[in-house]
């Protein structure tokens, strides 16, 4: 079975430039979640769907920060413009549903890097 | 969700037991006690979870103590590819949002 897949895997930008993230869930799983790690810290929630609605989103910045899981599969993640301290990883996860007696399955991640 | 507390590293050699603690002295009746690693440039992945009773898998084992106040998560035979940040979790299961909440987690570090 394909895991989380995501990519790029690395992307380099200068600040104030628009970058964006692509995530492919594990097949049939219906919640998708993207995560911010900064170096040293753990993941941080930022935006969770369950199919195409996002029902949780409270830690997104939405003045830059918007995504999108259009036909509630794979989902894209968006900064417009990045910031230097945007510098980050990017996880991608996934689950069956949404309730807590469902296993997250994560991606490796975009590693975000602005200059 | 209850907070936990781990040391930020630790150091093991090769083929000795791992024993990674962790303190959740304010968890719920309610609140499980899940562990994940995340080995370097990877994302996280699922170890092993428990709510009071002692928990072995295919990865591990995780002791929980009586009061439900720590737990220690063991690898009998580490070897160097376990060389990961560990983190501990407590979160309701079953509840209505599969929401983890990581903290810094220890850095185990095995030695050749």
């Amino acid at each position: 079975e394909a895991g989380v897949v995501q990519s790029p895997r690395y992307k380099i930008i200068e600040k104030k430039q628009p970058v964006a993230f692509w995530c492919n869930p594990i097949s049939g799983h219906n919640t998708l979640y993207w995560y911010l790690q900064n170096l040293g810290q753990g993941p941080e929630l930022l935006i969770r769907y369950e199919n195409e609605e996002a029902v949780d989103d409270s830690q997104l910045p939405k003045d830059r920060f918007s995504a999108e899981r259009l036909k509630g599969v794979d989902s894209t993640l968006k900064i417009q413009p990045a910031e230097l301290g945007d510098s980050a990883v990017y996880l991608c996860a996934s689950s069956l549903g949404a309730s807590g007696t469902y296993e997250q399955y994560f991606g490796p991640g975009t590693r975000l890097t602005v200059t | 969700d209850a907070k936990t507390t781990q040391p930020p590293s630790m150091d093991c050699a090769e083929g000795r037991a791992a024993n990674l603690p962790c303190n959740h002295s304010t968890i719920s009746g309610n609140e499980y006690v899940y562990w994940y690693r995340q080995i370097h440039s990877q994302g996280p992945q699922y170890i092993i979870h428990g709510l009071k009773n002692n928990e072995t898998n295919e990865m591990a084992s995780l002791i929980i103590t009586e009061d439900r106040k720590s737990s220690t998560l063991i690898l009998p035979h580490a070897t160097l590819r376990d060389t990961a940040v560990y983190y501990c979790i407590v979160r309701a299961f079953g509840g209505a949002t599969n929401k983890l909440i990581f903290g810094t987690g220890t850095l185990l570090a095995v030695q050749p």
